[in-house]
């Protein structure tokens, strides 16, 4: 089992919808990042959080450490969202390699 | 500013060849970190410099595998003796720097190493 779990695998939407991508970890953990992967591979930082919730523009993420558990939200979703989306954990406090989900890979049709 | 930099973006390599990957921090970062991510698997942690120092290389292959980061000039990812197995994407991720936090990490575009 993978300490870090992403769910669903694959997600397809239409456009302006609202989107829910979890992760969830076995691990204890300080530090949760989400990371959006283009199609063309790069990797773009989308959050680092440790405990409550962030925004920005449409993207949201939230964390609760003591359920392990964290989200990313999309709201009105586009097609230029369309990307794999990778939780990451940090596995404790002052470690800094990531240990990384699988991704999500998200399709938004026009 | 300049983000993280990778080079080559495209690498090529017959088996047996020697295979060497380039990343520039962000201006600012001292801290590097080389991740691998394989033909549909996930990104996986391979090793985390600072300058002139290995902090963590528990992700490295035992063999074949080494990596740098000198006072000068970019960190080095070197693979020997390539195998077909280690056509993977190479992605390189810098910070800052500030010890005893978790800080977050800009990735660089990657390197999709290819070996025939």
């Amino acid at each position: 089992k993978n300490e870090v779990e992403q769910s669903p695998q694959n997600l397809t939407a239409q456009e302006g919808e609202f989107i829910t991508i979890n992760c969830s970890y076995s691990v204890g953990i300080s530090a949760l990042h989400w990371l959006q992967q283009h199609p063309g591979g790069g990797i773009v930082s989308l959050f680092m959080l440790s405990s409550g919730k962030k925004k920005h523009g449409r993207l949201i993420a939230t964390i609760n450490i003591q359920e392990k558990h964290s989200s990313l939200h999309i709201t009105a979703s586009h097609p230029r969202d369309s990307a794999v989306y990778i939780c990451a954990v940090f596995p404790r406090k002052g470690a800094q390699k990531l240990v990384f989900g699988q991704g999500t890979r998200l399709t938004i049709n026009p | 500013n300049a983000g993280v930099m990778q080079n080559p973006r495209h690498l090529v390599r017959r088996r047996g060849q020697e295979a060497r990957l380039r990343c520039s921090p962000m201006k600012g970062h001292s801290h590097v970190y080389w991740y691998r991510q394989l033909p549909e698997e996930g990104l996986k942690f391979m090793v985390y410099l600072q300058k002139e120092n290995i902090i963590d290389e528990s992700g490295m292959p035992k063999e074949r595998f080494s990596a740098e980061f000198p006072k000068e000039g970019p960190s080095i990812l070197r693979i020997q003796q390539v195998v077909r197995g280690d056509s993977a994407a190479y992605f390189c991720a810098s910070s800052l720097g500030q010890r005893g936090t978790e800080e977050t990490q800009y990735f660089g575009p990657g390197t999709r190493l290819l070996v025939l």
